[in-house]
């Protein structure tokens, strides 16, 4: 158990919906990235928050948006959904940013399983 | 950035030692080396990483070459729970995470 909880672990909606997947980073960490992967794909990175702010941000699509709150936990906010958007949603946490402090490990949840019809 | 080179696929025999190599040519001299793996149907895991002395833990040892140029993952004695994609990652001046293909290990019975 890395400490990275995501729910829903599963998710099933039709095309152009909305959904939020939610991640509990680990206790005390400060960073929180989200990733996108499709079937036999790599890993996406889509965007870092950091203590409540955004701090990078990758080939994220504009229907996608994310936040993180004052408790660390953040929210990826999928809308306008299509079929293309099926994959694995991964987050993850780290006490401190990957490149400030590269001396840090990154933990990475199960994964939310999206799966648009 | 610097960027890492991995091979696509490599087999080892279960129990023997596996030795995963990472070129990174282009490295800076204060970007830590770190190695995840993805085992199939989970998220990707932590396993190691490496400033420039080698290291170890109870997952791998991580040997980094004296011009820091390459370094190479070592699992002591694979087994089938092993079998994963590892990846070999520098940091990104962006706070970016980025994962290349990484290397698909098969671990034969």
């Amino acid at each position: 158990d890395s400490g990275v909880t995501q729910t829903p672990k599963h998710l099933i909606t039709a095309t152009g919906q909305r959904v939020t997947l939610r991640c509990s980073p680990r206790s005390g960490d400060l960073s929180v990235y989200w990733y996108q992967q499709s079937l036999d794909q790599g890993l996406q990175f889509l965007i870092q928050y950091y203590n409540g702010e955004e701090r990078a941000k990758g080939n994220i699509l504009e229907r996608f948006s994310a936040q993180q709150f004052p408790d660390l936990h953040s929210e990826l906010n999928l809308s306008s959904l299509e079929l293309g958007d099926s994959a694995l949603y991964f987050c993850a946490s780290s006490v401190a940013t990957f490149w400030d402090h590269g001396n840090t490990e990154a933990f990475f949840g199960q994964g939310t399983r999206l799966t648009v019809v | 950035d610097a960027k890492t080179t991995q091979p696509n696929s490599m087999e080892s025999n279960e129990e023997e030692p596996v030795h995963l190599p990472c070129n990174h040519s282009t490295i800076s001299g204060t970007d830590y080396i770190h190695w995840y793996r993805q085992l199939p149907s989970q998220g990707p895991e932590y396993v190691i990483h490496g400033l420039t002395s080698n290291v170890n833990n109870r997952m791998a040892s991580l040997a980094i070459a004296e011009d820091r140029k390459s370094s190479t993952l070592i699992l002591h004695r694979a087994t089938l729970r092993d079998a994963a994609v590892y990846y070999c990652i520098l940091p990104n001046r962006d706070d970016k995470i980025i994962f290349g293909k990484g290397t698909r290990l098969h671990i034969l019975p």
